[in-house]
């Protein structure tokens, strides 16, 4: 049982190109989310989605590009990477949304986290 | 924003001593969850507190919730040096994301 995997877990972009960001999870869960972590800044949701093929948007959506053709993945597009992007990515996952009224059992469960850095 | 705001940013502590940390809130919510981040790793869940309980326990963890204040805080009894790491807050409504607060630095020095 692998939990939530990221992929890659560094890298480093050029302005411009774009990239993407793996996320798979073995739990079965519905839920799964993107967040950025950034310096004194916390983290801020970027996309989530409640099961497969519904996806909607977080606080800070602006160029970035989910999918969830699968219940297991959650890949994040970047599109045209910008220096603002720079930042740690944490996927994130669980049986059901974490505000549900029925959260017995709904733990969430963290990837590692994928560092990236736009010059 | 429902965002929960962490106080103090930071805290420095001798090994032994207790920890708390306080986090303040906006909105209505339904439950609230603390998380702990030890450098460059992934938030790792610590507790969940429902917004009709009012105190939960969980080994060294104490955790107490004011939906009136809205807010709560999070007690770690005993701290060891392995405690330190980035404690975060984050609050859910009925059927939303998690949003988290901005963390409290936990250090404690053997």
């Amino acid at each position: 049982n692998a939990g939530v995997t990221q992929t890659p877990k560094f890298q480093v972009l050029k302005t411009g190109q774009s990239m993407t960001l793996q996320c798979a999870q073995d739990m079965n869960h519905e839920y799964m989310s993107w967040y950025r972590q950034d310096p004194g800044m916390g983290l801020r949701l970027i996309h989530y989605s409640v099961g497969a093929g519904i996806t909607d948007q977080g606080e800070v959506p602006n160029g970035y590009n989910v999918s969830r053709s699968t219940t297991e993945d959650f890949p994040l597009r970047l599109l045209s990477a910008a220096p603002s992007q720079t930042s740690v990515y944490f996927c994130a996952s669980s049986r059901t949304v974490p505000g549900s009224i029925e959260i017995s059992g709904n733990t969430i469960y963290f990837g590692e986290g994928s560092w990236l850095t736009v010059v | 924003s429902q965002q929960g705001e962490e106080d103090p940013q930071a805290l420095s502590i001798q090994e032994g001593e207790n920890a708390t940390m306080n986090c303040s809130y906006k909105t209505s919510i339904n439950n609230l969850q603390w998380y702990r981040q030890n450098s460059g790793r992934g938030l790792v869940h610590l507790i969940l507190i429902r917004s009709n309980e009012r105190e939960k326990h969980s080994g060294r963890l104490r955790v107490t919730l004011d939906t009136s204040k809205k807010s709560s805080s999070l007690l770690i009894t005993a701290s060891r040096a392995a405690d330190t790491a980035s404690y975060f807050c984050a609050t859910a409504r009925v059927d939303t994301p998690l949003v988290f607060g901005k963390g409290t630095r936990l250090s404690v020095i053997a």
